[in-house]
């Protein structure tokens, strides 16, 4: 069964201070893919990255990077430079590769992260 | 290209009712996917159609049921409605032509339905 735990259930951070939000996963499959969402309290969930099991490169996007590091099968989340407009929910969530494409999402239970101004 | 629509926005219901929430996808997209968030937790996914077929569905009661219609927006029902049913609703839409191994998920506001 596949599993995803976000240890951390709430963060407060200054304004401009770097954070980084922790994701551990569980899967018996070999291709997956991994995500993170955020959601403001509008409560749609807004789509940030995905990566596939077969690349661990890092990736950068503007202030958000991402380390995936299948040898601790963790795909961890860093806002760099913290804006209050970051404030939200963080999810990040799992999904094993279909023939089809269909693919169910499987989410840890979400970190709140509050910047503070 | 409009975007994945839900209605109602809030529902109140009570005990024992029966309630029918609705999903439009995004243009193009031939599958949706229903998630039921609880407070304070993660989404869980209810279950998924595809042209019309239940394709896949997550630990719920056959009380979660749902219908996809010929222009692919759906509807989930639930009947029976019990307290722990309070939770936000989201449906995501996404295409599926068969040949890509993935088909990203595109998630609707969602709706928050409260049973008393």
């Amino acid at each position: 069964a596949q599993k995803v735990t976000q240890a951390q259930t709430e963060i407060s951070v200054v304004e401009k201070e770097d954070v980084t939000l922790d994701c551990v996963y569980e899967t018996r499959d070999t291709t997956y893919y991994l995500f993170w969402y955020k959601q403001p309290p509008s409560g749609e969930l807004v789509f940030l990255i995905r990566r596939n099991s077969f690349d661990e490169q890092n990736e950068i996007s503007g202030r958000y990077s991402w380390n995936f590091q299948k040898s601790t099968s963790s795909f961890n989340f860093t806002i760099t430079a913290s804006q209050v407009v970051d404030s939200a929910v963080y999810f990040c969530a799992l999904s094993e590769a279909q023939v089809s494409g269909n693919e169910k999402l499987t989410f840890g239970t979400g970190t709140r992260l509050t910047i503070i101004p | 290209e409009t975007g994945v629509t839900q209605s109602p926005t809030h529902l109140i219901k009570t005990r024992g009712q029966q309630v029918t929430l609705r999903c439009s996808s995004q243009s193009g997209h031939n599958t949706v996917s229903w998630y039921q968030q609880a407070l304070g937790q993660g989404p869980q996914f209810i279950f998924q159609y595809y042209r019309e077929e239940e394709n896949g569905r997550g630990n719920f009661p056959p009380r979660f049921s749902g219908l996809q219609f010929p222009n692919y927006s759906s509807e989930l029902n639930v009947n029976a409605l019990e307290l722990d049913d309070s939770a936000l609703y989201l449906c995501a839409s996404s295409p599926t032509s068969g040949r890509a191994r993935y088909n990203e998920q595109f998630f609707g506001p969602g709706t928050r339905l409260t049973v008393l």
